[in-house]
């Protein structure tokens, strides 16, 4: 357990609707990411928080894809319309970046998403 | 071209032998490098990171970097059937997102 909880561990949803999923960083972490991953590949990049801050998001974070983290705590990840394609696993990492450090990043247990 | 590959596997070693994963990737630019392990269904797990030229060892693992080749690569030693799992290398550009290869699979059988 790296202290990254993720909420839900499993969504099944049927395509059209919105799904939300929660990550908990480790507390002191200041940044946040989010990845997704699908059979056989690696994790992709979807977004990243630096305190509430959303710094970068990956052209795969289509308009259907929202991510928060008010307060720069918790972060939230809203996928509206799903469709089937959006069946992956999704998971948090979160990371303590000091100056000249390395972005050394903590997964969670990922939200593994099926859209029937 | 992937920015960052691997050998899709599996890479198939007998108990108590030294198992050795590979990894290249394209950016010259890049500054960080990770090796990650993904049992099956599971999230990924930090096994550790190199950013220097050479090697770094920690514990029965050993991160080897090349920069001038591009080159980053992971020994374990004395391979248990517990090491039975996917590995990820990732590259950090600017000390921000992670850019993973698509993981070797590693089978350690007894």
């Amino acid at each position: 357990d790296t202290g990254v909880s993720q909420d839900p561990r499993h969504k099944i949803t049927k395509r059209g609707q919105n799904v939300t999923f929660r990550c908990d960083p480790i507390s002191e972490h200041n940044r946040l990411y989010w990845y997704r991953q699908t059979l056989g590949q690696g994790p992709e990049f979807l977004t990243y928080f630096q305190n509430e801050a959303q710094l970068e998001k990956s052209r795969l974070l289509s308009d259907r894809f929202s991510a928060e983290r008010p307060k720069g705590s918790f972060s939230t990840l809203e996928i509206q319309r799903t469709e089937q394609g959006d069946s992956a696993m999704y998971l948090c990492a979160s990371s303590l970046l000091k100056g000249g450090g390395t972005d050394t990043q903590y997964f969670g247990p990922g939200t593994r998403l099926t859209v029937l | 071209q992937k920015e960052v590959e691997q050998n899709s596997g599996p890479l198939s070693v007998p108990e108590g032998a030294i198992a050795s994963l590979n990894c290249t990737y394209s950016d010259r630019g890049s500054q960080s490098f990770f090796w990650y392990r993904q049992y099956s269904g599971k999230s990924p797990e930090l096994i550790m990171f190199i950013y220097s030229n050479g090697d770094k060892e920690d514990g029965r693992f050993t991160a080897q970097l090349n920069k001038a080749s591009q080159y980053v690569s992971l020994l374990i030693r004395d391979s248990q059937p517990s090491d039975s799992a996917t590995y990820l290398c990732a590259v950090n550009h600017n000390t921000d997102k992670l850019i993973f290869g698509t993981g070797t699979r590693l089978q350690v059988f007894p």
